[in-house]
């Protein structure tokens, strides 16, 4: 079974100030792992997501993300944030063969001016 | 394309009422989820369809939900009777591939709230 951790519930950030959000999974198999965002009122959406090969991926809105089999974890990051990133990023993960994708508690993302 | 759609957005019940959800995928999409999210915790799944079978239902809370595809289209979920601690918001999801490698299409959700 997989589980996902969010470290922080809350990341306040003022504007063009670089951010990482935490994420930290646990999975006896191989995992794919997912960041969504949530605007809102509106419904999740896909930022990036990490299947295999290079470990650093590229996501929509400037974000990447970068795996770490090591330290079991999926940390997201943007060099320069926007008020309009602000919002809630749910780290996700799933695992092969498997047919259920299992979220972390989110992060409520604050930009400020 | 459109994307997935929930119905209704809000909705508002005493304890012991009956409650559907909707939830209408994305076309061509056979992979439906559902999913939800108490008070600000994980979002927590629910089950998921492939077309009109039930593929697995084990985060299913108990038997006073009951999940349906009928024709392998739009889903209801219904909830008979609500208690208080079915409040939180319903989403629905799809996806066209089987496996998980694909991303999830998410719909706006419907917010439950239980008197």
């Amino acid at each position: 079974a997989q589980s996902v951790t969010q470290l922080d519930s809350q990341v306040p950030v003022f504007e063009e100030a670089p951010v990482e959000l935490r994420c930290n999974y646990s999975s006896s198999v191989s995992v794919y792992l997912f960041w969504y965002v949530q605007y809102p009122n509106q419904g999740l959406q896909l930022l990036l997501k990490y299947l295999s090969g290079s470990t650093l991926v590229k996501g929509i809105n400037g974000f990447e993300a970068e795996f770490n089999k090591s330290q079991t974890s999926f940390h997201l990051r943007k060099p320069s944030v926007h008020i309009s990133d602000t919002a809630e990023y749910f780290c996700a993960v799933s695992a092969p063969g498997g047919f259920k994708t299992i979220f972390g508690a989110g992060t409520r993302l604050f930009v400020k001016a | 394309e459109a994307g997935v759609t929930q119905f209704p957005s809000h909705s508002v019940i005493e304890k012991g009422q009956t409650v559907t959800l909707r939830c209408d995928p994305i076309s061509g999409h056979d992979n439906l989820y559902w999913y939800r999210r108490v008070m600000g915790k994980e979002i927590k799944f629910l089950l998921h369809f492939v077309k009109e079978s039930k593929q697995d239902e084990s985060g299913m809370p108990n038997n006073r939900f009951l999940a349906e595809r009928t024709g392998g289209t739009y889903s209801t979920l219904k909830v008979q009777p609500a208690e208080l601690e079915d409040s939180g918001v319903y989403f629905c999801a799809s996806s066209q591939e089987v496996g998980q490698m694909s991303p999830l299409h998410f719909g706006n959700g419907t917010r439950l709230t239980v008197t």
